[in-house]
Formats: structure tokens, sequence, C-alpha cells
């Protein structure tokens, strides 16, 4: 059965550094997402993406963040200047057209030190 | 502020006992979504339901969608060990905007020992 994958599994950085997270969606899945889920809290929204923009986005995705998909396979999120609070779990997921289910990868722990 | 409230957050109880998991919202949703998620992975797809009033069955797990949509439970029959985990519900309100992002449950944190 297809899954997500996500890229790297955990990823340690310095406050300030940039970081990419990286997520392959199932192949013919059209929308996607990206969601953090801070330690302890529940899974909240931060962008979705579709035919190659934005759709929408939450008031978490500020200016630092960023997504695309440059290849037609791999979605990404970058944090350009990361900040402590910056810390959690990242989850893409997927959705197909006229799906109403969306697919979770694994997820990405980054810890900003 | 759309919201999914569950209940209970924690719950313990004896193998072979039965249970049943609240999520529940003032806002209507297109569909609901329930995930399991085990500590530092993602959620896992248990089942969506899409029509008020909808019963679906999973082996021991029945999920229900109320009829006004704005509600959901999950009845697990005869408890085990291995349905211990974090259970969420899911979905995406609707919404004049046509948003599809999803809107996750405070989730219930289940212990089923033997």
């Amino acid at each position: 059965e297809p899954e997500v994958t996500q890229t790297p599994s955990h990823q340690v950085t310095q406050m300030g550094q940039e970081v990419i997270l990286r997520c392959v969606p199932i192949s013919n899945h059209l929308y996607f997402y990206w969601y953090r889920q801070i330690l302890g809290q529940k899974v909240e929204f931060l962008v979705s993406f579709y035919n190659n923009e934005i759709s929408e986005k939450s008031e978490i995705f500020d200016d630092q963040f960023s997504v695309e998909r440059p290849d037609g396979s791999n979605f990404t999120l970058k944090i350009r200047s990361t900040k402590l609070e910056d810390s959690a779990m990242y989850f893409c997921a997927g959705q197909g057209v006229g799906q109403e289910t969306q697919y979770f990868g694994p997820g990405t722990r980054l810890l900003v030190l | 502020t759309q919201l999914l409230e569950q209940s209970p957050q924690f719950l313990s109880i004896q193998e072979g006992e039965n249970l049943t998991v609240y999520c529940n919202s003032s806002s209507v949703f297109s569909s609901l979504q329930w995930y399991r998620q085990e500590p530092g992975e993602g959620p896992v797809l248990l089942v969506t339901v899409v029509t008020g009033g909808e019963v679906k069955k999973l082996k021991r797990l029945t999920f229900q969608f109320g009829d006004a949509r704005k509600d959901s439970s999950l009845h697990i029959t005869a408890a085990q060990p291995g349905d211990t985990g974090l259970y969420l519900c899911a979905g995406p309100p609707i919404t004049t905007s046509g948003t599809y992002k999803y809107i996750f449950g405070t989730g219930t944190r289940l212990k089923v020992l033997a």
C-alpha cells in the first residue's frame, strides 16, 4: 500500500539556521499539507498547497516558512531562520482529488537549540 | 475558533471492557477521520465517515458520525492491550472559503491493562 514518506526523521539545528523538511506524497495525490505538533499539544495546520501554489496558510506560517514542490514528487517545507519555538514534529499529508481523507507521513522531529 | 473536543482525555481500562470515545464540535464537518498515533510517529488512519448518521465497523471498533455532522464516536468492544494508544479525530469543517484543512481533536489516550 502506498505511503507518505518524510526525511529526515530527526533534525537537530542551531537557532537561526535554515532547515528543509522533505516529503514524498502518494503519487496520485494533488493536495498537500504541512502540520506540526508541539510536544504535548494537538496537531495544528500550517499550510495547504495545490497546483503549485499555497491555497491556505495559518497564522503560524509566517515569512520564515516557505513550501515548494520543485520536481513534481518532493514537497518541501523550509524554515529560513529557526527559532526555539519551532521545535516540534512536522507532518506532511496528501489528499486525492475528490477525496475526504488526508494521509499522513511519519513526521520529522525538529529540535532547535 | 473551530474546535474538536474529545472526551475523555485519558482512559485506563481492563482488558475485555468496552469503551466509547467522543468527538464533539459546534461546527459542521464535511467528514471526520479517526486516527491512531503512536509516540513519535504520524497519525495512522483508522476510518473516514462522511454521511450524517453513518456507522462503520472495523473489527471490534465501531465509528459513528452524528446526524448533524458535528460529532462522532468511537466504540471499542472487548478492548485488548494492543488497543493502547492515542486516538485522534480530525476533519475539515465546512466553511465559506471551502478549506480542506483539518482541525484536530485534543486526543484520547487509552491504556488497556492486561
